[in-house]
């Protein structure tokens, strides 16, 4: 049973624009999240995360919202550039450091020129 | 980047042979982690070691073993491959809050 979601698994934004990623989750008890974004043939990189204390991260050009009445998260990336093509997976733990993450299904980034 | 080397990087078996991929560390990290990537279920943890010799049971761990004898390298043995362990294999590290992972090694298992 998928405790994290990502439900679009594909997304394509024009170069210059914004691109927003959604992840929602189930358990209640998730209290940090992150978003990772991976490369065909590389392990996935850590980009941002967010504990439930806070409402918002941002860094550089990425931002993470966390609505958790909603149990939903988002990434907006401001401008999208096309090195950011990728595919990007949401995870999420009972607390910060905790072992076991829980990663949703990803979804494809494609940046158009 | 984080010092995470996985070997072999690909690997072609066959069902009923058993399968060991090595992670191995440059960043003296207490935590280790594997995990398995499929279409549908995005990254699932198998095992993971909280220091040399300790080590717990994740989401997937049923047909895997693991083993950690130094803090650098971390171990996954699959006993007897069965194709339904075909997939690409990610370990991941972590000093604390984040995990960082390693390039990955695809397994296929004929």
């Amino acid at each position: 049973d998928q405790q994290v979601k990502q439900n679009s698994p594909s997304l394509s934004v024009q170069e210059g624009r914004i691109s927003i990623l959604n992840c929602d989750y189930t358990n209640s008890m998730f209290d940090y999240f992150l978003w990772y974004k991976k490369y065909p043939a590389e392990g996935p990189t850590f980009l941002i995360s967010i504990s439930s204390i806070k409402d918002k991260n941002e860094d550089g050009r990425f931002t993470v919202f966390l609505n958790k009445s909603a149990k939903h998260l988002s990434l907006h990336i401001v401008p999208s550039q096309p090195g950011d093509s990728a595919v990007y997976f949401c995870a999420a733990s009972v607390q910060t450091g905790a072992n076991n993450l829980f990663f949703g299904t990803g979804t494809r980034l494609t940046v158009i020129p | 980047d984080a010092g995470i080397t996985q070997s072999p990087r690909h690997k072609v078996t066959e069902t009923g042979t058993p399968v060991t991929l090595r992670c191995h560390q440059t960043e003296n990290h207490r935590y280790m982690y594997w995990y398995r990537q499929d279409p549908g279920h995005g990254l699932r943890l198998i095992h993971y070691s909280y220091g040399v010799k300790d080590t717990d049971k994740g989401e997937v761990s049923d047909g895997y073993s693991v083993s950690r004898s130094k803090t650098e390298d971390f171990l996954l043995t699959l006993e007897s491959a069965t194709s339904s362990q075909t997939s690409v294999y990610f370990c991941a590290i972590s000093g604390g809050e984040t995990q960082y992972f390693g390039p990955g090694t695809r397994l296929l298992v004929l």
